[in-house]
């Protein structure tokens, strides 16, 4: 079954702290991979996507198919990071199927 | 706002009661989607229209839940016979996809059901 995994449910750091939130897939194909991350009282919006290879607001991703895993990084946190980030994929045609979500808390 | 739009924000109805929710998607978005998201849970997929195709239903989706997409613009989601266990958020999102390409799904602020 196609699913997305992020063990944590909570992470909180200290501003300029690295930052690092868990993805792992499990599909046997290529599919795409995303985060979206939601800002309190707003509504859910795609941070960064694999086939873009960019860097948004200090974010990046790399896509490990063998580890199967698309972890979340960003060096330097900063207090208007914090949010729910869920991890997520699609193949094809298919609609996108979403992890539980991490909260990030990035602390003064 | 030009995202996509979805009505009622908030819904409060009593069990048994029928409800139906409307999503308008951004107006060149062929692909629309419904998902439930519960408390301290990611986004659930529900079903998703190409066009005014009902192309995927999830099994989550049981006998009391319709979806429509009549003219491939607006979607209704409706719930007859509502349950507690229906009370979520209900987000609807559009994106632009060709074959098996997709782009960017938009969300929108979501319906909040409460089934008393």
């Amino acid at each position: 079954a196609q699913r997305v995994t992020q063990p944590e449910k909570l992470l909180s750091v200290f501003k300029g702290a690295p930052v690092e939130l868990k993805c792992n897939y499990s599909y046997s194909g290529s599919p795409e991979l995303f985060w979206y991350v939601q800002y309190s009282r707003q509504r859910l919006q795609l941070l960064l996507r694999h086939i873009s290879r960019e860097s948004i607001k200090g974010f990046t991703a790399d896509l490990n198919k063998g580890e199967t895993s698309f972890h979340l990084k960003k060096p330097f946190a900063q207090e208007e990071d914090s949010a729910m980030y869920y991890c997520a994929f699609h193949t094809g045609r298919r609609a996108l199927t979403f992890g539980s979500g991490t909260r990030l808390q990035v602390q003064p | 706002d030009t995202g996509v739009s979805q009505n009622p924000r908030h819904k409060i109805t009593k069990r048994g009661q029928n409800v139906t929710f409307r999503c308008d998607p951004i107006s060149e978005h062929n692909r629309l989607y419904w998902y439930r998201q519960t408390l301290g849970q990611g986004p659930e997929f529900l079903t998703y229209f190409q066009n005014e195709a009902q192309l995927e239903k999830s099994r989550l989706l049981s006998d009391r839940f319709s979806a429509e997409r009549p003219k491939g613009s607006f979607s209704t989601l409706e719930i007859q016979r509502t349950e507690q266990g229906d009370s979520a958020m209900y987000l609807c999102a559009s994106s632009l996809g060709r074959s098996d390409t997709n782009t960017e799904a938009f969300f929108g602020q979501g319906t909040r059901l409460t089934v008393v």
